[in-house]
């Protein structure tokens, strides 16, 4: 079946740096992907959204970027705090608007 | 604070009991979906409801079965628990519709000893 899977498990930066955390996509149809922060012990939390017919979407401290060329998402985190150590998952929401999740990448921020 | 909630937070079983899971899905979503996550992994979807009707499951065992109400609240049955059902059960309420995300709860903690 279709997937969404996350190129790094773990993802070590320095307090302050910018943050890249990569996923790549299977299903060339897709047209809607989340991002979700999950910290310890909690339930995903919504970061960021983009459709397909987007290339890039930015929030506050977070930008997505969707190449649908090479079905790659990215997840910019700028000046990095502590406050931003968690497990990232990319997802993508399928026809039948269920989401199809990749394995996370867990981003550690070193002081 | 997403609006969903869900209770227990933890629970313990043991093999072969059977246990019900609680979810109070967000104001005006109508749709709502069960997850499992073991322990460093993603999310697996278990399946969704979407107006009291079933509308869409995951690889799991007929002994998952779930409900939901007029309200939008469900809940999860998991008949003859397994030790291998430990794991983070996650409840998402959303739209019917593909440009809306999914908010969670906080979770309930299964262990099956």
């Amino acid at each position: 079946g279709e997937s969404v899977g996350l190129h790094l498990p773990t993802l070590s930066v320095q307090e302050g740096d910018n943050s890249i955390i990569n996923c790549a996509y299977s299903n060339s149809a897709s047209d809607y992907f989340i991002w979700y922060k999950q910290e310890s012990g909690k339930g995903p939390q919504f970061i960021i959204d983009i459709r397909s017919n987007m290339d890039k979407r930015q929030g506050q401290r977070v930008t997505v970027l969707l190449n649908k060329t090479v079905k790659h998402l990215s997840l910019q985190i700028a000046a990095t705090q502590p406050g931003d150590s968690a497990v990232y998952f990319c997802a993508e929401k399928d026809s039948n608007y269920q989401l199809i999740w990749g394995a996370g990448t867990k981003l550690i921020i070193k002081p | 604070e997403t609006g969903v909630t869900q209770s227990p937070t933890h629970l313990i079983k043991t093999r072969g009991q059977q246990v019900t899971l609680r979810c109070s899905s967000q104001s005006g979503h109508n749709t709502v979906s069960w997850y499992q996550q073991a322990l460093g992994q993603g999310p697996q979807f278990i399946f969704q409801y979407y107006r009291e009707e079933e509308n869409g499951r995951g690889n799991f065992p007929p002994r998952f079965s779930g409900l939901q109400f007029p309200n939008y609240s469900s809940e999860l049955n998991v008949n003859a628990l397994e030790l291998d059902d430990s794991a983070l059960y996650l409840c998402a309420s959303s739209l019917q519709a593909v440009y809306t995300e999914a908010f969670f709860g906080q979770g309930t903690r299964l262990t099956v000893v």
